[in-house]
């Protein structure tokens, strides 16, 4: 099955300065990534995502970007701000079913 | 956007007990998921809940510990059987949900948050 790394594990940056978090996936077969934002003790909500027939993807601060060949997907939150601290899934979707990262702890210092 | 009840919000078990858990989704869905996350953990899947078919389990969760009812395409059911206290999780319900550029986006219920004494 779908195996998703994701790094790091714990994240903290000033505010204003930017985030990258990493992923991995096994499954070549995967064509769907979307990224989650989870607040303390909220479910899981998506922020942005992107399918294999594409590269790059923006929304406003967060951008992701996907290497196909090389099974790897990263998501880039700009200008950061207190509000986007969190923890963020990535994950992959293969056939229906969908495949979680560990999750990064996102702490932006004000 | 669909809207997804799920129940109970929160609850206190006993060990060796049971506690089935509702969700219900404001529109017909092919597919509903169960997802388990762990305290400090990620989302783990249980199984696929199939209208008029079994449940389809993940590697890990078998039926009788898990035993999941889908009557009809907007209401599942899962149950934790037998539970100790390494059940204690959080429970999330799951649907996709068609977006207009084409993705069916996976949407979360607001979870069930169990404690096993």
């Amino acid at each position: 099955g779908e195996n998703v790394e994701q790094h790091p594990s714990t994240l903290s940056v000033q505010e204003g300065d930017s985030a990258v978090i990493k992923c991995t996936y096994s499954d070549s077969a995967s064509n769907y990534f979307p990224w989650y934002k989870q607040e303390l003790g909220k479910r899981p909500q998506l922020i942005i995502d992107i399918r294999s027939n594409v590269g790059e993807k923006k929304d406003q601060r967060i951008a992701v970007t996907l290497n196909k060949t090389a099974k790897h997907f990263s998501l880039h939150i700009t200008e950061t701000q207190p509000e986007d601290s969190a923890v963020y899934f990535c994950a992959a979707r293969g056939y229906q079913k969908v495949t979680f990262g560990t999750g990064t702890k996102l702490q932006v210092i004000p | 956007s669909a809207v997804i009840s799920q129940k109970p919000s929160r609850d206190i078990c006993q060990r060796g007990t049971s506690l089935t858990i509702q969700c219900q989704v404001d529109s017909q869905v092919t597919m509903m998921f169960w997802y388990r996350q762990q305290p400090g953990q990620s989302l783990t899947l249980i199984a696929t809940a199939n209208q008029g078919s079994e449940a389809t389990y993940e590697s890990g969760f078998v039926i009788d510990k898990f035993p999941i009812s889908r009557p009809n395409l907007t209401f599942s059911t899962l149950t934790v059987s037998n539970m100790s206290p390494e059940d204690s999780s959080i429970y999330l319900c799951s649907v996709p949900i068609y977006r207009g550029s084409g993705a069916n986006v996976l949407t979360f219920g607001a979870g069930s948050r169990l404690t096993v004494l």
